[in-house]
């Protein structure tokens, strides 16, 4: 199974900051992997797909990058809505995968 | 509207038989990708099984020999079969369409206990 490690697991920031979350594949999966953002209570939304797609809807403030093991969301400005948890998800071989999930706090 | 609508979730003992339906509207099930992820009370999100539109099925080791997806083209409904359910299975259950999940229902909640 492919596993997937976010750092940092916790992150503690403030409105306007600029922040990058990581996501390292234990091994390659080209560009097969998606972002999801959750509020408590809530289901996940999408936000990022095969690595740096924006999906429809969501703020430009969110970016992904990366491909074969190491990826990364950016939040160019944190917003008071952002403050929640993320996950990284892999597409690339089954079973799919998910992160742990880096919970996003307001400092 | 484009929506998914779980049901189907309570309290069962362990051992037990339970199954998940996901109401899809404004889209067609068997044309999509469907899948089933959960998430058990503070934990993360695990993915649980998928169908194809062409009908392939696929699942986690944790669930494989016991949940079943499925779906009802006529109902245009989605399902999750969960038999021998264990005290491990209890989370919040979603379906979800697309290659990548760009929607996602609200959930509903199984509880596995004695």
């Amino acid at each position: 199974d492919i596993q997937l490690t976010q750092s940092p697991s916790f992150l503690s920031a403030s409105v306007g900051d600029r922040v990058t979350i990581t996501c390292r594949a234990s091994q390659g999966i080209s560009s097969y992997l998606a972002w999801y953002q959750q509020k408590p209570g809530k289901a996940p939304k999408l936000l990022i797909y095969a690595a740096s797609t924006l999906q429809s809807g969501v703020p430009s403030r969110f970016s992904g990058s990366g491909s074969g093991t190491e990826f990364t969301l950016t939040i160019s400005s944190l917003q008071p809505e952002d403050f929640a948890t993320y996950y990284c998800q892999q597409l690339n071989s089954y079973p799919i995968t998910f992160g742990q999930g880096t919970r996003l706090e307001i400092k | 509207e484009v929506q998914l609508v779980e049901t189907g979730g309570g309290l069962i003992q362990p051992g037990g038989s339970l199954r998940l339906s996901c109401a899809a509207s404004g889209f067609t099930v068997s044309s999509n990708y469907m899948s089933w992820v959960r998430q058990a009370p503070g934990k993360g999100l695990e993915w649980v099984s998928v169908i194809y539109s062409g009908g392939s099925t696929y699942y986690a080791d944790s669930v494989k020999g016991r949940f079943t997806i499925s779906r009802d083209n006529s109902k245009n409904t989605l399902y999750l079969q969960m038999n021998s359910l264990r005290a491990e299975d209890t989370a919040v259950y979603y379906c979800a369409r697309g290659t990548s999940f760009f929607l996602w229902g609200q959930g509903t909640l199984v509880t596995v206990s004695s």
